[in-house]
């Protein structure tokens, strides 16, 4: 089983549209969590971190439930500059901080 | 944008050879970090350095070697490249503190192995 699991795209949306992404990880001593976006080629870039009390930026919601080890991201209003993969990332302290990637989710966001 | 920089861009190797890639990490950054993105794949960790010392290792075999210099930036070596080593190869510098675990990615090393 994959330390941390995404759900498989692609996702095609039309603009304006509200896509959830799900994901769980395997290690209940995971610490910190993130999202992160990487567009096509090029590096992946931190989204937004996602804390046990759920956190918003814009359009942007994340949350987190450790008890059942399960992270969300909504983004609402789909915009078509919201194209890009979307990848999960844990990390634990225990571990030297590396981070651990989803295989992440594609998202097509069309006009 | 993050400071991260990565060299060279792009690298076509034959199988067997041997590859060095460079990171310069982000100004007061300790610690940097390798990874490798096959396609379609998230990033898989190879190992991060830290103060010149390796502090971790992903399941890479030993002929992924990696340095990291008294300025903290860090190079990552591969020998006998095989053709399932064509990947985008990241270095990501953070600061190591308890409380900070964001990594930031420099644009990444294009290797193919033909």
């Amino acid at each position: 089983r994959k330390e941390v699991e995404q759900d498989p795209g692609p996702f095609n949306v039309p603009e304006g549209a509200t896509v959830a992404f799900n994901c769980t990880y395997s290690n209940s001593a995971s610490q910190s969590f993130f999202w992160y976006r990487q567009d096509c080629r090029k590096e992946p870039k931190l989204l937004m971190s996602v804390y046990s009390s759920g956190n918003e930026d814009g359009r942007f919601t994340a949350q987190l439930n450790r008890a059942s080890q399960y992270i969300s991201l909504l983004i609402r209003d789909s915009k078509l500059s919201d194209s890009a993969t979307y990848l999960c990332v844990v990390t634990s302290y225990n571990q030297g901080g590396k981070l651990i990637f989803g295989q992440g989710t594609e998202l097509s966001v069309k006009p | 944008e993050t400071g991260v920089t990565q060299s060279p861009t792009h690298l076509i190797k034959t199988r067997g050879q041997q590859v060095t890639l460079r990171c310069s990490s982000q100004s007061g950054h300790n610690t940097v970090s390798w990874y490798q993105q096959a396609l379609g794949q998230g990033p898989q960790f190879i190992f991060q350095y830290y103060r010149e010392e390796e502090n971790g290792r992903g399941n890479f075999p030993p002929r992924f070697s990696g340095l990291q210099f008294p300025n903290y930036s860090s190079e990552l070596n591969v020998n006998a490249l095989e053709l399932d080593d064509s990947a985008l190869y990241l270095c990501a510098s953070s600061l190591r503190s308890r409380d900070e675990s964001r990594q930031y990615f420099g644009p990444g090393t294009r290797l193919t192995v033909t």
